[in-house]
């Protein structure tokens, strides 16, 4: 099986604009979660989706969105960009049952000047 | 809330001497634990997790509830156990949402 895709690797943006990263999962995974990475901060959980509806949340201000698409495809949205949210995105994907093992991509590095 | 502390950043060993890698949790539930680790230019991806009590190239760990710990341990450290560990807390009643601690990198000298 292909592993979970990120997209897309690498991007630098500045402060104001908004971002879109995309995640593919593994085939039949119905849950991607998304984190970002910070050498300050560690990593921290932002959301996860599953079947097409957000079933957890992290303590991320409003500007960072996901949603999932019906082929459990995922997107998540950072709007007006601060140079805070200069981070490694990641995106695992699971089968979707509680607890279950967490699949992850390489990431998506976002810098913010 | 639920928290994860890894209290050393870094830990250095010999090829061949034993290994333990600290954790500890806060979580008033009952808490499902993992230990996941990202060897070098590859993924972050899952060790071993308390639930299925297995030994995974050589590591262990197990779940002390009164000490609230999880410490990862190795008899005889090698030098393809160098990588970054983290140790990860989930609410299983909140699907796949994960608590990872600041994580320790672990070095095994030659």
């Amino acid at each position: 099986k292909a592993g979970v895709t990120q997209t897309p690797r690498y991007l630098i943006k500045t402060r104001g604009q908004q971002v879109t990263l995309s995640c593919s999962p593994i085939s039949g995974h119905r849950s991607v979660s998304w984190y970002q990475q910070t050498p300050g901060q560690g990593l921290q959980f932002l959301f996860e989706y599953f079947s097409e509806t957000q079933r957890n949340k992290g303590n991320f201000p409003g500007r960072f969105s996901g949603r999932q698409f019906s082929n459990s495809r995922s997107e998540m949205n950072v709007s007006t960009l601060e140079l805070g949210d200069s981070a490694l995105y990641l995106c695992a994907s699971s089968p979707g049952h509680p607890g279950g093992e967490l699949f992850f991509g390489e990431g998506s590095r976002l810098t913010v000047l | 809330a639920q928290r994860v502390t890894q209290p050393e950043k870094l830990l250095s060993v010999f090829k061949g001497a034993p290994v333990e890698l600290k954790c500890n949790y806060s979580y008033s539930g009952s808490p499902e634990l993992f230990w996941y680790v990202q060897y070098s230019r590859q993924r972050l991806q899952l060790l071993l997790r308390h639930i299925s009590r297995e030994s995974i190239k050589g590591f262990t760990a197990d779940l002390n509830k009164g000490e609230t710990s999880f410490h990862l341990k190795k008899p005889f450290a090698q030098e393809e156990d160098s990588a970054m560990y983290y140790c990860a807390l989930s609410n299983n009643n909140a699907g796949n949402m994960l608590t990872f601690g600041g994580g320790t990198r672990l070095m095994v000298k030659p």
